[in-house]
């Protein structure tokens, strides 16, 4: 069965202190692989899609990277401002297509 | 705000009553999600519309959960005599095949509402 798992389950970190969110995944046949923010009370935000092994995407203090198995989400010196929950989500084909997520990951950054 | 919106924000309702909640995608896009989310976990699939029809439901949306799509619009999703154990935000999600790329024919990148929280008294 197609399966999404994040780790950890919540991480703080003091505001500048760099860290990695961790999403694995098992699906068969990936056809991309989807990083989303989501603030507390709304609706989940998209950030970023992977589609192969080796590459990268960026977007301001974010980076998102993915191999065979697992993607991570690198956060360098990251703001208060960035404290949210990240949502990794594959999409699946059971006759139709549909995406799975994860259970997130809660990031809360301290000044 | 050309956004995907959803109507209640909020309902608040005693168990047995039957409640809907609405959901206008982004105009051009064809294809429409609903989740259910409960607190600490990620968003649960319950059901997919590509243009009116309904293509998927999850095994976890029971006969009490009904969702339409008329002329491939706004959508409903409706519960009838809601437990307790429904309490939880319900996303509506859309997406195009114009905002895919890559192989395969993903279903894209999802652009969400801002949820309806329901509370099952």
């Amino acid at each position: 069965e197609d399966q999404v798992t994040q780790s950890p389950e919540a991480l703080r970190l003091q505001e500048g202190e760099s860290s990695s969110l961790n999403c694995s995944y098992t699906v068969s046949g990936l056809r991309g692989l989807f990083w989303y923010r989501q603030d507390p009370g709304k609706g989940p935000e998209f950030l970023f899609t992977l589609y192969s092994a080796g590459e990268e995407k960026e977007k301001e203090r974010l980076k998102a990277t993915l191999t065979k198995k697992e993607s991570f989400l690198h956060i360098t010196a990251p703001k208060p401002e960035d404290s949210a929950t990240y949502l990794c989500a594959v999409p699946t084909y059971t006759g139709g297509f549909k995406t799975i997520f994860g259970a997130g990951t809660r990031l809360f950054v301290k000044a | 705000d050309t956004g995907v919106s959803q109507d209640p924000r909020h309902k608040i309702t005693k168990r047995g009553q039957n409640v809907t909640f609405r959901c206008d995608p982004i105009s051009e896009h064809n294809r429409l999600y609903w989740y259910r989310q409960t607190l600490g976990q990620g968003p649960e699939f319950l059901t997919y519309f590509q243009n009116e029809a309904q293509l998927e439901k999850s095994r976890l949306l029971s006969d009490r959960f009904s969702a339409e799509r008329p002329k491939g619009s706004f959508s409903t999703l409706e519960i009838q005599r809601t437990e307790q154990g429904d309490s939880a935000m319900y996303l509506c999600a859309s997406s195009s095949p114009t905002t895919t790329s890559g192989a395969g024919g993903s279903s894209g990148e999802l652009f969400f509402g801002e949820g309806s929280r329901l509370t099952v008294l």
